[in-house]
């Protein structure tokens, strides 16, 4: 079983609509949630980082951590066709270096 | 400011050749974490340096890879010999802070094939 589970998709939507992104993990001992965009033939960027349990907002995007569920989400409100891309979800132990990535969600956002 | 650059971009060798990946971080970045994503998977950690030492390198696949990074600057990381299973995107990282809350800086990777 993988430790952190994400739907690939694709996924597609019309222009304005909510996205509603999410994963599932295993390790309890996971503290730090991150939210990556990653768009083609570029490298993962940075969107949403959350420490623990919460939610985090910023702009559009907010990010939701359920630990009692293992259960973690990213909701885009208005979305643009520019925030087409590859969404990653990844976690960390608590004093932890190494970073687990999901498979990644590919979203489209028609015009 | 610069970001993190990769070299090269594309590289396409065969079976039992050698090759080598050039990461660049963002100056004044002690951090320096190789990744890789092989086709239809996730991205995996490969290994971590603080400065010039491993911190962490439990996620080499095996000895015939050899990460290395010259007085805590560039790194590099070499392939020898490649095998097929190798092919993959090559994701290089970077950040100020170790641990906790640290943002991470990638660079645009560098897709290996092995014909």
């Amino acid at each position: 079983q993988k430790e952190v589970e994400q739907d690939p998709g694709p996924l597609s939507v019309p222009e304005g609509a909510i996205v509603s992104l999410n994963c599932t993990y295993s390790n309890s001992a996971f503290q730090y949630f991150m939210w990556y965009r990653q768009y083609s033939r570029k490298g993962p960027e940075l969107l949403m980082y959350t420490y623990s349990s919460g939610n985090k907002e910023d702009g559009r995007f907010t990010a939701q951590v359920d630990k009692s569920s293992k259960y973690i989400s990213l909701f885009i409100r208005d979305s643009q066709p520019s925030d087409s891309a590859t969404y990653l979800c990844a976690m960390k132990n608590t004093g932890g270096f190494k970073t687990i990535f999901g498979a990644g969600t590919r979203l489209f956002v028609k015009a | 400011e610069a970001g993190v650059t990769q070299f090269p971009s594309h590289s396409v060798i065969e079976k039992g050749q050698t090759v080598t990946l050039r990461c660049d971080p963002i100056s004044g970045h002690d951090n320096l974490y190789w990744y890789r994503r092989v086709m239809g998977k996730e991205i995996k950690f490969l290994l971590h340096f603080v400065k010039e030492s491993k911190q962490d390198e439990s996620g080499m696949p095996n000895n015939r890879f050899l990460a290395e990074r010259t007085g805590g600057t560039y790194s590099t990381l070499k392939v020898q010999p490649a095998e097929l299973e190798d092919s993959g995107v090559y994701f290089c990282a970077s950040s100020q802070k170790q641990g906790g809350q640290e943002t991470q800086y990638f660079g645009p990777g560098t897709r290996l094939l092995v014909l």
